[in-house]
């Protein structure tokens, strides 16, 4: 089954303590991207990839990191977590920049 | 930078009406997405356009690029259609997605 995957699923850890979220597309698809969501804001893009080895940054990459070492994985990294971090997130694959996308299930993370 | 607004916030029909979503933008686009996300929080794509209209179901989107405008239409509304419609917009050349708010659909047996 075509999916994207993120894990875990559910997360709350406390401010400081490095943690990663992981996200991997079985679709062979170039374009991964995260997205935080949060109430009143909408979707908001944090960084994106466009293939193995290049990505840039979104509309709020400060805080996060991400890498692209392999074409299915494209992992978010929070190196050292603060509370307003406390969001739901989402990634997300295309095949090229001109398809739709498809979102994984979702990511809820609190930072105490 | 697009801004992206979508009307209205929220939206309260009754199983069989017609509805209409609204999405404008401010500033020229490659193309624009209607995404669905149910209570529980996955979202779905429902269509990608750059002109004209596309059908699928009882779902339709059209966009009138020299508005800067877009609607999405459900026929025949149905409970299992409450859910957050929610617009995005792609920029020229370049790979980011600017969301909408998103506009909430409860729809009443």
């Amino acid at each position: 089954e075509a999916q994207v995957t993120q894990n875990p699923r559910y997360l709350i850890t406390v401010t400081g303590k490095k943690l990663t979220v992981t996200c991997s597309q079985n679709m062979n698809h170039e374009y991964m991207s995260w997205y935080r969501q949060d109430p009143g804001l909408g979707l908001r893009q944090i960084y994106y990839s466009m293939n193995v080895e290049v990505t840039d940054k979104g509309d709020v990459p400060e805080g996060y990191k991400v890498s692209r070492k392999e074409k299915r994985n494209f992992p978010l990294i929070l190196e050292s977590p603060s509370p307003n971090q406390t969001s739901l997130y989402f990634c997300a694959s295309r095949e090229r920049v001109y398809n739709e996308q498809f979102f994984g299930p979702g990511t809820r993370l609190t930072v105490l | 930078k697009n801004e992206v607004e979508q009307s209205p916030q929220n939206l309260t029909a009754q199983e069989g009406e017609f509805i209409t979503i609204n999405c404008s933008y401010s500033v020229g686009i490659s193309a624009l997405h209607w995404l669905q996300q149910h209570p529980g929080g996955g979202i779905v794509s429902l269509f990608m356009l750059s002109s004209g209209k596309k059908k699928h179901g009882r779902l339709i989107a059209t966009i009138n690029i020299q508005e800067k405008h877009s609607s999405l239409h459900i026929t025949a509304s149905h409970p299992r259609d409450s859910a957050v419609y929610i617009c995005a917009v792609r920029g020229g050349s370049n790979y980011k997605l600017t969301f909408g708010k998103g506009t909430l659909l409860t729809v009443n047996p």
